[in-house]
């Protein structure tokens, strides 16, 4: 059974662009987080979706923002992209209790 | 919103040393979670406890989830070189958001 996919595995913007950043959860899993995580430090809860619905949303500004597809998988989008917007993107899926994350999208804006 | 607190934050052990970190919340979840994290790649979960009293181990790695309900311990025995990385506690209350503690970073020397 494949795990939890996240595409692109790396993604170099330059400032004020737009980064597209999609996961495809467990086949069967219908819930989708997204974390950040900057230099390798905890990760900062972004937004959840469950059943094609944002659940909820983390402490971030509203140029970040995504959406779920009624196949379960999920798109991040960041728009005027900023320096420290550089991290490590990751998403999870989750069969209702707990969460299986991807290997992460490296975002560096330049 | 549900915070959790990981301690300690940070562990630099000799090689063969037993570790122990834990989280502790102000509110009640119905399950705690431990996750490993590598350099470059997404957390795995390592040990899931579903009831307040319960004991579980995985090899090395013995996790509790407290009586209270507000807290979960990880002990690690004998440690070896690869134990290094970055371990994440986790919580969750029934069908809400998963919350994560923000980390331990594991540093082994051989």
């Amino acid at each position: 059974e494949a795990g939890v996919t996240q595409s692109p595995t790396h993604l170099i913007k330059t400032r004020g662009q737009q980064a597209t950043l999609r996961c495809s959860p467990i086949s069967g899993h219908t819930s989708v987080y997204w974390y950040q995580q900057a230099l390798g430090l905890g990760l900062q809860f972004l937004l959840w979706y469950d059943e094609g619905e944002e659940r909820n949303r983390g402490n971030f500004p509203p140029r970040f923002s995504g959406r779920q597809f009624p196949n379960y998988s999920s798109e991040l989008n960041v728009n005027a992209l900023e320096l420290e917007d550089s991290a490590l993107y990751l998403c999870a899926s989750t069969p209702v209790v707990g969460a299986f994350f991807g290997q992460g999208t490296r975002l560096t804006v330049v | 919103g549900q915070q959790l607190n990981q301690s300690p934050q940070s562990m630099f052990i000799q090689e063969g040393e037993d570790v122990s970190m834990n989280c502790t919340s102000s509110s009640i979840f119905n399950t705690w979670l431990w996750y490993k994290q590598d350099p470059g790649e997404g957390p795995v979960l390592l040990i899931a406890l579903y009831k307040a009293g319960e004991l579980t181990s995985n090899g090395r790695l013995t996790a509790q989830f407290g009586i209270t309900r507000k807290d979960s311990f990880l002990n690690i025995s004998a440690s070896i070189p690869s134990d290094v990385g970055i371990y994440f506690c986790a919580g969750q209350g029934g069908s809400e958001k998963l919350v994560f503690g923000k980390g331990t970073k594991l540093t082994v020397n051989p």
